[in-house]
């Protein structure tokens, strides 16, 4: 299995609070993701990272911020946490290629665990 | 946006006989890839299949192939001998450069 972790596993916060989950890779992964997955849906992009400190938002990123300072953490934060955010939050990584003839990820993703998180 | 929809919610098959899930997306884009994962209860992704969209050939491991018709925008998953532990969401994605989606998912049951 990839080194992947996720901290915390679960968390319940209240309406308006501040909340940051931490993916924590040991693979030395170029690329890095946030997703949430809502019961009946799959998988939807928040954010991802293609290197330290470069960062870009995916399909549904309105009320999250993320933060690469090193290689191996990815930081989501939810400014101000609503019950709309209550979901399961996974981070996934994958290695970069230049198969292409440019950096790219390659087509393997690694998910970590998952984090519960309930917004009340 | 790229939009990935499976159009069955649920599925059920007997133990040893093959299914096939359906997956259907959009895109105008020529280079891609397309992805099959299994989550089980336990929440984890795992990957089961891919197809690079430049092959023309399908993608097969062992027990699943898929069937990718590009022109007609199709990716399905047949799982062949199904087994108790096949039983799991399955969940078609589509990825271009660093951006993935997926669909809403199949929840597969296997009966003894």
């Amino acid at each position: 299995d990839a080194g992947i972790t996720q901290s915390p596993r679960h968390k319940v916060t209240e309406t308006g609070t501040p909340v940051t989950l931490r993916c924590h890779q040991t693979e030395n992964h170029r690329y890095m993701y946030w997703y949430r997955q809502d019961p009946g849906h799959g998988l939807r992009l928040i954010h991802y990272s293609y290197g330290v400190k470069d960062t870009d938002k995916g399909e549904v990123s309105d009320g999250y911020s993320v933060s690469r300072s090193k290689t191996e953490d990815f930081l989501l934060t939810l400014e101000s946490a609503t019950s709309s955010q209550t979901s399961v939050y996974f981070c996934a990584i994958s290695e970069s290629t230049q198969e292409t003839g440019y950096q790219s990820p390659t087509y393997e993703q690694y998910f970590g665990p998952g984090t519960r998180l309930t917004v009340t | 946006a790229q939009t990935v929809t499976q159009s069955q919610p649920e599925m059920s098959v007997q133990e040893a006989e093959t299914v096939t899930l359906s997956c259907t997306y959009d895109t105008s884009e020529s280079d891609y890839y397309l992805f099959w994962y299994k989550q089980p209860p336990s929440r984890q992704m795992i990957l089961v299949i891919r197809q690079e969209a430049y092959k023309q050939q399908n993608a097969t491991e062992n027990r699943f192939s898929v069937n990718f018709q590009k022109a007609a925008k199709s990716f399905s998953l047949k799982i062949s001998d199904s087994q108790l532990g096949d039983a799991a969401m399955y969940f078609c994605a589509y990825r271009r450069g660093g951006k993935s989606t997926f669909g809403d998912g199949t929840t597969l049951t296997v009966k003894p």
